[in-house]
């Protein structure tokens, strides 16, 4: 079956530009969780959804970063007024319930470079 | 979550066994240990995870010790596609605990022809 996707899978931004990363989770999915991998680091945990539902945004690094899920199902990570430090990939995952135990499952990324 | 220790980077020789180790040694008791890996450039793919008994699927075996402290994450016949970043987590539940991953730096293994 169809697995996690990202879109787009490349994005290069102006400084001070606006952009929107698209995530469609597995369908069904309960739990939705966005990650930030810098070059050459393990990924960082940026925010959790359940449902429609955002339970944990405790790792979105600024108040420039926004994130919506609000069916329950895609989700979208917005970063305002980008900055050089926002240059990393910026992963989605999903898992069947909303479980602490359930198993991730990644998409490819989304590689943010600003410029 | 406890933290992890693993080598930077380890070699291995396709069609022989790679023997990846973890360091665990603040591990709670109902803390699980997980291996995902991370192919360049694609996301993180989950391997195979456990509480204290050894467990093996179609991926992979692991290893974790009497005392929970260190684990092993054994692929029995590498090939030149489990070249990786692999990653050791120790995940457990916590009233602020949202099921989300905490990786490290992991290990990165090269497998050569």
């Amino acid at each position: 079956g169809a697995g996690v996707s990202q879109s787009p899978r490349y994005k290069v931004a102006k400084r001070g530009q606006d952009v929107a990363l698209r995530c469609d989770p597995i369908s069904g999915h309960v739990s939705l969780f966005w990650y930030q991998q810098a070059l050459g680091q393990g990924p960082e945990f940026l925010t959790y959804f359940q449902n429609e539902a955002q339970l944990d945004k405790s790792g979105l690094p600024s108040d420039r970063f926004f994130a919506e899920r609000p069916e329950g199902s895609v989700s979208t990570l917005k970063i305002q007024r980008t900055q050089q430090e926002d240059s990393a990939v910026y992963l989605c995952a999903s898992s069947s319930t909303g479980l602490w135990v359930e198993t991730q499952y990644f998409g490819p990324g989304t590689r943010l470079l600003v410029l | 979550d406890a933290k992890t220790t693993q080598p930077p980077s380890m070699d291995c020789a396709e069609g022989r066994a790679a023997n990846l180790p973890c360091n665990h040694s603040t591990i709670s008791g109902n803390e699980y240990v997980y291996w995902y890996r991370q192919i360049h450039s694609q996301g993180p793919q989950y391997i195979i995870h456990g509480l204290k008994n050894n467990e093996t699927n179609e991926m992979a075996s692991l290893i974790i010790t009497e005392d929970r402290k260190s684990s092993t994450l054994i692929l029995p016949h590498a090939t030149l596609r489990d070249t990786a970043v692999y990653y050791c987590i120790v995940r457990g539940y916590g009233s602020s605990n949202t099921g989300k991953l905490i990786f490290g730096q992991g290990t990165t293994l090269q497998v050569k022809p």
